[in-house]
């Protein structure tokens, strides 16, 4: 079973600043996640990444195959980005697994 | 653009009856997946169907029961309900493993 490890678990930074999440993985894979997840429980899915870099609007996320390790970035944060940011590998046929999520608070 | 709809989005039951889930996913969406989350946790896989036919299982109980029907919708069955069971479920679609598409969910209450 693959085991999901995310850093930070928690993260609050002040309005504009550079956000990284670390999502580090045990097992090689097909494709890797990055989900938001607002309070009241909704999940969006942000990237699906396979190899290299996906960028959408301030959205940044890379993957290293090799060593088994993706980042999401946030860039110029906003309140509205507070949410729970989680990592969740595998695919096709197979279910995911999640990481623990990363709990990130935008202060105005 | 149609999303991936569940029902209901809210259902309270007692201990030992019987919940019944929906899911429809995206049209022409080939595989569908459920997942558990309990409070404050991370969700967990429990079973995924491709092209109507079960393709994978998780962790999930022997009480709870899926099956994937000819219009694509899926149905998650949960008998002998346990307060356990209270936890947000999730159905999510996907064509030939791309991208990722999440339901509302269905917010389970077991009492």
């Amino acid at each position: 079973k693959n085991e999901v490890e995310q850093s930070p678990q928690n993260l609050t930074a002040q309005e504009g600043e550079f956000i990284t999440i670390n999502c580090s993985y045990s097992v090689g894979i097909s494709a890797l996640h990055w989900l938001q997840q607002h309070p009241g429980g909704g999940i969006v899915s942000l990237f699906m990444l396979s190899s290299g870099k996906k960028k959408h609007g301030r959205l940044i996320a890379t993957i290293n195959i090799q060593e088994k390790h993706s980042s999401l970035h946030i860039t110029a944060s906003h309140p509205r980005d507070s949410a729970v940011y989680i990592c969740a590998v595998g695919g096709g046929a197979d279910g995911l697994t999640f990481g623990k999520g990363t709990h990130l608070i935008i202060q105005p | 653009a149609a999303g991936v709809i569940q029902s209901p989005r809210h259902l309270i039951k007692e201990k030992r009856e019987t919940a019944t889930l929906k899911c429809y996913p995206i049209p022409r969406h080939d595989t569908v997946y459920w997942y558990q989350q309990g409070p404050g946790q991370d969700p967990q896989f429990l079973i995924s169907f491709y092209e109507k036919m079960q393709s994978d299982k998780g962790s999930i109980p022997d009480r709870f029961s899926a099956q994937q029907f000819s219009d694509y919708h899926s149905e998650l069955n949960m008998s002998s309900l346990e307060l356990g069971d209270s936890a947000l479920y999730f159905c999510a679609s996907s064509s030939q493993g791309e991208k990722l598409f999440f339901g509302s969910g269905t917010q389970l209450s077991v009492l």
